[in-house]
């Protein structure tokens, strides 16, 4: 699993209050990746991170922030959440020109 | 963004049979990349294939990159119930940031 840690693993909350999903990895990698996937699509991409304090945005950003203030860590947040924002949500790390990916949340918006 | 295309959707096979997925490119394709996810886990990474015409294999599995670059496909000879899942295709850039065909899910009857 290369080391990647997501929590919670699920997670269920009401429209309009504010998430936090976490992402930890263990092996000090630079990229770091959030991923959406939803029923009969691919994964999309959120945001991403390629060091401490350095992000950009996916194709998928509206309504989600990120933050990065340690190599371990990499922090995805629904400022207000909308049930068109329950989804999996997958973390992902780079090795070389693999990806890695975490176990995955999943996220109810009801 | 550049998208990547994916048939069948579906496909479902007796055990035993051949199964290939398809994933096409309207533009040139710098590398592919191919995904395996099993149910209710994440996407695990299977090979990248960055050469005109090349081919890989891994086991039963052989992969083949077009000799234009636009598209690629995964071979299964000889489906076993270990095979079921979804096969995701992905082109992927050098900031490692991905973007993923809508992938084939593959059922295996005994």
């Amino acid at each position: 699993d290369a080391g990647i840690t997501q929590s919670p693993r699920h997670k269920v909350t009401e429209t309009g209050t504010p998430v936090t999903l976490r992402c930890h990895q263990t092996e000090n990698h630079r990229y770091m990746y959030w991923y959406r996937q939803d029923p009969g699509h691919g994964l999309r991409l959120i945001h991403y991170s390629y060091g401490v304090k350095d992000t950009d945005k996916g194709e998928v950003s509206d309504g989600y922030s990120v933050s990065r203030s340690k190599t371990e860590d990499f922090l995805l947040t629904l400022e207000s959440a909308t049930s068109s924002q329950t989804s999996v949500y997958f973390c992902a790390i780079r090795v070389g020109y693999e990806a890695f990916f975490g176990q995955g949340t999943r996220l109810t918006v009801v | 963004g550049q998208q990547v295309m994916q048939i069948p959707q579906y496909q479902h096979v007796q055990e035993g049979e051949d199964f290939t997925t398809y994933c096409n490119s309207s533009t040139t394709l710098s590398n592919i990349q191919w995904y395996k996810q099993r149910p209710g886990g994440h996407p695990v990474f299977l090979i990248q294939l960055v050469k005109s015409g090349e081919v890989k294999k891994q086991k039963r599995l052989t992969f083949q990159f077009g000799e234009a670059k636009k598209n690629s496909s995964l071979h299964i000879t000889a489906t076993q119930t270990t095979d079921v899942g979804t096969y995701f295709c992905a082109q992927s850039t050098n900031a490692g940031k991905s973007t993923f065909g809508d992938g084939t899910t593959l059922t295996v009857k005994p």
